[in-house]
């Protein structure tokens, strides 16, 4: 049972071009949560979704960035015309039901990051 | 403030019990987390505290929780080598059921 895959582990772009990140939820688990960590820094929220569906995408910087959850294939988070400041550890978490349940609901399995570079 | 806050280092011997503090934001937050990072790898769930409960213990691990305080605190008995990491602690904030925020970590090297 593979964990949480997500690919490229490592991604370089120049300014200006696109950087698209993939992440395949653990078999099973409908729900998916993006983080973002800056050099130095914890972890923090982007964006949930769930099966074609964004729930909380509080964490989103409004321009250039998007995600996506697809019914089928990988959940895509998009970065357009990428500047220096969007370098920086992605990853992607899954679990098998959404943050309100009880504690056995708030379990997030994370992926092992795709790692950005814009030169 | 609006950060969950750590040290940011923390060095001990092996065999000696270390002990990585956390001070949270929100008193009402439900649940309290401790997560792993070993280098190059994403974050391992370690354990984690109902806020109801002031302490949880699993094998090596043992975790306090003082809510008067906001204050959190994760003991490694008998640390081991493989013990080195970073450590973050999260809170899910109450209204906020999407989410984890998260400490900037403690990286604990841990020295023969």
């Amino acid at each position: 049972n593979a964990g949480v895959m997500q690919n490229p582990r490592h991604l370089v772009r120049r300014r200006g071009q696109e950087a698209r990140l993939r992440c395949s939820p653990m078999k099973g688990h409908s729900h998916v949560y993006w983080y973002r960590q800056l050099p130095e820094e914890g972890l923090k929220f982007m964006v949930y979704l769930q099966k074609e569906n964004i729930i909380d995408e509080s964490g989103m910087p409004k321009e250039r960035f998007s995600a996506e959850f697809p019914k089928e294939g990988p959940s895509i988070l998009r970065i357009q015309q990428v500047v220096r400041g969007d370098s920086a550890a992605y990853f992607c978490a899954s679990s098998d039901t959404g943050m309100t349940g009880g504690p056995g609901a708030n379990v997030l399995t994370f992926g092992a990051g795709s790692r950005l570079t814009v030169l | 403030g609006e950060d969950v806050e750590q040290s940011l280092f923390l060095s001990v011997r092996e065999g000696d019990s270390s002990v990585i503090n956390c001070t949270y934001t929100d008193s009402s937050s439900t649940y309290l987390y401790w997560y792993k990072q070993e280098p190059g790898a994403g974050l391992q769930l370690l354990t984690y505290i109902f806020s109801n409960m002031d302490m949880k213990q699993d094998q090596r691990l043992t975790v306090l929780l003082n809510k008067k305080d906001k204050h959190l605190s994760l003991r490694i008995a008998d640390t081991q080598t493989g013990d080195s990491a970073i450590y973050f602690c999260a809170e899910k904030r109450s209204g906020t059921a999407s989410k984890l925020t998260f400490g900037t970590g403690t990286r604990l090297q841990v020295t023969l």
